[in-house]
């Protein structure tokens, strides 16, 4: 059971650079979620999707921005990484249809931005 | 918005209970849940409660739930070194947005 899976896990950035951080889910889940962990700052919302063709502003949306591509998948990209984004990227899903809204998560994108 | 607050750091010795504590703010929270993350992992669910529960008991995970104070607790009995790893509180609020959330995870550390 392959449940959510990102890539890459890791990737090192240039300032100004862009790239897209990809998150597919095998669960059929309706609902989609991009999180930021930081050190002491436990997980930040920046986008969530909560059906295919649908995206949400989080917490924190700003210098990124989503695509759900279908129900499957869902990206984040950073069109000029900042050295501010360096951080621990996770990619959630869940399914809002059942009463416990369990959210499943992938390992983590590990990014730096020097 | 939500606000989710949690202590960063609990050590206890091996064999004794661990208690976890977490405020929130958000009174229409619907489910409260406790998250598990080992050292380079995702996140894993490791229990919730619906909000009209006090209690639920799950094999050594205990969670309490006192409403009228907004505090949430997990209390894990013969703490175990596999034990090890940041526990997040998590709420998903009552307010119709979507996503959950998180406290800033506690730091269980277990004494040998």
């Amino acid at each position: 059971n392959a449940g959510v899976t990102q890539t890459p896990k890791f990737q090192v950035l240039k300032t100004g650079q862009s790239m897209t951080l990809q998150c597919a889910q095998d669960m059929n889940h309706n609902s989609m979620y991009w999180y930021r962990q930081d050190p002491g700052m436990g997980l930040r919302l920046i986008y969530y999707s909560a059906s295919e063709g649908t995206t949400d502003k989080g917490e924190v949306p700003n210098g990124y921005n989503v695509s759900r591509l279908n129900k499957r998948e869902f990206s984040l990209r950073l069109e000029s990484a900042a050295p501010s984004q360096t951080s621990v990227y996770f990619c959630a899903s869940s399914d809002r249809r059942f009463a416990v809204t369990e959210a499943f998560f992938g390992q983590g994108t590990r990014l730096t931005v020097v | 918005g939500e606000d989710v607050e949690q202590s960063l750091f609990l050590s206890v010795r091996e064999g004794d209970s661990s208690v976890i504590n977490c405020t929130y703010t958000d009174s229409s929270s619907t489910y409260l849940y406790w998250y598990k993350q080992e050292p380079g992992a995702g996140l894993q669910l490791l229990t919730y409660i619906f909000s009209n529960m006090d209690m639920k008991q799950d094999q050594r995970l205990t969670v309490l739930l006192n409403k009228k104070d907004k505090h949430l607790s997990l209390r894990i009995a013969d703490t175990q070194t596999g034990d090890s790893a940041i526990y997040f509180c998590a709420i998903l609020g009552g307010g119709g947005a979507d996503g959950l959330t998180f406290g800033k995870g506690t730091h269980l550390i277990i004494q040998p």
